[in-house]
């Protein structure tokens, strides 16, 4: 079954740009069919929708967000990234990826999450 | 955005009782509601999708009713591994939102 992997920095300095990168295996991206999502969670706390992007490039923001997020495909290489600039101690949170239907707009895989900590 | 709101936030039970979980759309969703359960330092799982369908490997004391506003999650006999957070999330509208989680714990 379709396997997702975050990996990246754990920490981040206030003010620069955290960058993640989540690896997929047994599944193509570029076969379609699939949203390819970011979720991230204050340890905690609730869940907060980042974005997604589709194999095409197309993709969707959160508007809270969308102003420092840019998230990328990469499908000769099967994975796909996060960045968020600008970052406070706010963004401070487990980042997961997650694949989402097209159809049944779920979340029917996810990665096992990154602790992404940001602090000087 | 459309908040979902959870109720109640917590509660306690015990093995073998019926519990169930309230989610609330401030607009209506019509059925683009999705159930997740999420325990400590592992990644939510989903349980029911569009409102009602059972997620395959799921087992069948989960289910999932309502449409429009409001959604309930129901877990007819609790069982030791039922003890966890769950999450609504609803996908009608962007931005995607989930609800603030209903932790089962243990009585």
């Amino acid at each position: 079954q379709v396997q997702l992997q975050e990996s990246g920095p754990g920490l981040v300095k206030p003010s620069q740009t955290l960058s993640l990168t989540c690896i997929v295996s047994n599944g193509s991206i570029s076969s379609g069919g699939y949203y390819w999502s970011w979720i991230r969670q204050p340890a905690g706390k609730g869940l907060e929708w980042i974005g997604r992007i589709y194999a095409s490039g197309t993709t969707n923001y959160n508007p809270s967000l969308k102003s420092r997020v840019t998230i990328s495909v990469d499908t000769w290489k099967n994975q796909f990234s996060l960045k968020l600039t600008s970052v406070t101690a706010a963004d401070t949170a487990v980042y997961y990826c997650a694949r989402e239907g097209i159809h049944d707009l779920n979340y029917d895989f996810w990665g096992q999450g990154i602790l992404v900590t940001v602090s000087s | 955005d459309i908040q979902m709101t959870q109720s109640p936030s917590s509660l306690s039970a015990s093995v073998g009782d019926r519990v169930t979980i309230t989610c609330r759309a401030s607009q209506s969703i019509s059925s683009y509601l999705n159930w997740y359960q999420q325990k400590p330092g592992k990644a939510p799982k989903l349980l029911i999708y569009v409102a009602t369908t059972l997620q395959s490997g799921v087992p069948s004391r989960v289910s999932g009713s309502g449409s429009g506003t409001e959604f309930t999650l129901t877990i007819s006999s609790l069982q030791p591994e039922d003890f966890a957070t769950y999450y609504c999330q609803q996908s009608y509208s962007f931005p995607w939102t989930f609800g603030q989680g209903t932790k089962v714990e243990i009585k």
